[in-house]
């Protein structure tokens, strides 16, 4: 059982907009940034959204990031077949002492 | 160019030991924090252990917390993770990661390495 918490699954079809979301607490996503990451098949994850709502460079502008009190959410515009991947919300735990992942998200791309 | 290589994987009895290093290329690696994230089989990803640009403030998942000792040799640009009493849902592969901020530990992870297979079995 994960700190924070995703959905299992989500999909959409070419063009679309797809939201992930992440739900937390008051020690983690209450007073703490929200970063997320994508990990493709085979692959190390990779850095998509940090501080909330920032976009590292070269990370498209289709995918913004938000929060809201304890919950977080990734939005995919303009849904691509590259975009089905594993998503993934982070954030540090005040409480624990200790960083803290959601149990991820498989995006399928229909 | 940042580059984070990982080895000392491998397969271990349950009980057993193992070390696993991470060489850092191409920042001051003294000026981040780093963090050790493993991802068993099939599974997401759980953050292990974190440890301060100067080596003095360490942290440690629950799961691990008294058999996992992070370190690192800034002298040598590497980060280790020793990981001692190994059961098997420690199987995994374990990742090095890069903080993207100077002087604080987060989960903002802006590099990683490409991981190293562990694998406790008899």
């Amino acid at each position: 059982q994960s700190v924070l918490t995703q959905p299992p699954s989500a999909s959409g079809t070419p063009g679309q907009r797809v939201t992930i979301s992440c739900s937390g607490s008051s020690s983690n996503i209450g007073i703490n940034y929200v970063y997320w990451y994508q990990q493709l098949p085979g692959t190390a994850p990779k850095l998509l959204i940090y501080r909330n709502n920032q976009r590292p460079s070269g990370v498209p502008d289709r995918f913004s990031g938000s929060k809201s009190g304890t919950s977080a959410s990734l939005a995919i515009s303009g849904l691509r077949s590259e975009d089905e991947a594993d998503y993934y919300c982070a954030a540090w735990d005040a409480s624990l002492s200790g960083g803290v992942f959601g149990g991820g998200t498989k995006l399928t791309v229909l | 160019e940042v580059q984070l290589l990982e080895s000392g994987g491998g397969l271990v009895q349950p009980g057993g030991s193992l070390r696993l290093s991470c060489a850092a290329s191409g920042f001051t690696f003294s000026s981040y924090a780093m963090s050790w994230v493993r991802q068993a089989p099939g599974k997401g990803l759980e953050w292990v252990s974190a440890i301060s640009g100067s080596g003095d403030s360490t942290y440690y998942a629950d799961s691990v917390k008294g058999r996992f000792t992070i370190s690192r040799d800034n002298s040598k640009n590497t980060l280790y993770l020793q990981m001692n009493s190994l059961r098997d849902e420690d199987t995994a592969v374990y990742y090095c990661a890069k903080v993207g901020d100077v002087a604080v530990v987060t989960t903002y992870f802006d590099y990683w390495g490409q991981g190293t297979l562990v694998t406790v079995s008899s």
